[in-house]
């Protein structure tokens, strides 16, 4: 089935490590997102990738690192410079083309131990 | 940054009523979308409006693209239990294909049988 798979689905992280989420996609899409998402509030960009080799950072990029070696994979690194981790993130995917609509995985919950 | 206000934050509603949610902003979208999530995953796709003045329904929801293309609202008919979960508004700016989605803070539904 074609989809948008992040993993793992639970992670968890002790201070100062630095951990890496996946996010794969076989949907063949050029674009590729990762949001952060708190409670109560909506989603922000962390960063996101229109074509191979090639990102952008989004409104919230602080802490975090990225790279797009593969059009169909997309991980995000949580650095330790990230001093409040704990949230969940979501990856997401378009094809190019006007105004295609963003396809989602379900996610990963990273939390602080 | 650009924020979408979404209201109302959340409804608690029975089980057969009619729901209305909307989203406004002080700027110009070119595009629409309306997700929903359940708990503990990613958002799921449900209308996409591209067109100002555009009403669009899917099943029980219809959508419409406000004529100013500052705002949009969902309605959801006859609701069941399963519409149980956080709806999202998102627009889409930007010349070419961007790609750049601001979101609503989600409205959170609760049904009651």
């Amino acid at each position: 089935d074609g989809g948008i798979t992040q993993s793992p689905k639970y992670l968890f992280r002790k201070e100062g490590q630095n951990v890496t989420l996946s996010c794969e996609q076989n949907l063949n899409h050029d674009a590729m997102y990762w949001y952060r998402q708190d409670p109560g509030q909506g989603l922000r960009l962390i960063y996101y990738s229109q074509i191979v080799n090639d990102f952008q950072k989004g409104d919230i990029a602080e802490g975090y690192s990225v790279s797009r070696e593969k059009k169909e994979s997309f991980p995000l690194t949580v650095t330790s410079a990230q001093k409040n981790p704990t949230a969940f993130y979501l990856c997401a995917s378009n094809p190019t083309g006007r105004d295609q609509p963003q396809h989602f995985g379900d996610g990963t919950r990273l939390s602080i131990l | 940054g650009q924020q979408l206000n979404q209201s109302p934050q959340s409804m608690f509603i029975q089980e057969g009523e009619d729901v209305s949610m909307n989203c406004t902003s002080s700027s110009i979208f070119n595009t629409w979308l309306w997700y929903k999530q359940d708990p503990g995953e990613g958002p799921v796709l449900l209308i996409a409006l591209y067109k100002a003045g555009e009403l669009t329904s899917n099943g029980r929801l219809t959508a419409q693209f406000g004529i100013t293309r500052k705002d949009s609202f969902l309605n959801i008919s006859a609701s069941i239990p399963s519409d149980v979960g956080i709806y999202f508004c998102a627009g889409l700016r930007g010349s070419g294909n961007t790609g750049k989605l601001i979101f609503g803070q989600g409205t959170t539904l609760q049904v009651k049988p």
